[in-house]
């Protein structure tokens, strides 16, 4: 069935440092792929998306791009902020749901 | 205002217990959901409900039932409360047809002793 793996957690950056969380799938053919962030205290709300291979999702500085040949949704950043510590969901789409990962908790310090 | 609330946000109870998790959406969907997160922090669905109406219903125990009176409200009663149950229950709401995005609340987590 489908299925989602991210890298463990925690990890903990620097100020401005390069992220990158990965992310691989096990689907049947192509599904969309979803990056899902938890600020701490609030709901998981949509980070952004891809719904084709090749696709790039990206939002607030974060990218990801479904490689269908890796079956991977890496999820990258350039420069993080202290304010983007938080718990990443990856996700696919399955049969009217979304299917996550676990979660990776991310830590920036100042 | 907030658009997903569940209630209450932290649950300690004993084991064999009943008890209800609620969940309210003021977003005007007509779609609700329940996830859990498990031990090893993966995000399981496992209801939903379209208009009050069933329409998943993942491999959860008989002991678990949810009740949606209102589209606005989708609610989690759990019977005979096990040690297993122990986890971060989630609820969330989305448009049908739209359940790529989902609004989720912040979570209950409820733990058992």
């Amino acid at each position: 069935g489908n299925s989602v793996t991210q890298m463990e957690g925690p990890v903990t950056l620097s100020e401005e440092a390069f992220l990158t969380i990965n992310c691989t799938y096990t689907a049947t053919g192509y599904p969309s792929l979803f990056w899902y962030v938890q600020y701490p205290g609030e709901g998981l709300q949509l980070l952004l998306k891809a719904t084709k291979a090749d696709d790039k999702g990206s939002n607030k500085g974060f990218e990801a791009t479904y490689r269908k040949e890796t079956t991977s949704f890496h999820l990258e950043k350039g420069s993080v902020q202290v304010s983007d510590s938080a718990v990443y969901f990856c996700a696919l789409k399955g049969a009217q749901k979304l299917v996550f990962g676990q979660g990776t908790r991310l830590t920036i310090n100042p | 205002d907030t658009a997903v609330s569940q209630t209450p946000k932290y649950l300690v109870t004993q084991m064999g217990n009943d008890k209800s998790i609620k969940c309210e959406q003021n977003l005007g969907h007509d779609t609700m959901y329940w996830y859990k997160q498990d031990s090893k922090k993966f995000l399981k669905i496992m209801f939903s409900y379209n208009n009050k109406e069933l329409i998943i219903n993942e491999t959860v125990p008989n002991r678990f039932s949810p009740k949606s009176p209102d589209k606005a409200h989708l609610n989690l009663h759990i019977n005979s409360l096990e040690l297993g149950d122990s986890a971060v229950y989630f609820c969330a709401s989305s448009q049908q047809g739209n359940f790529e995005k989902l609004f989720f609340g912040s979570g209950t987590q409820l733990s058992v002793l």
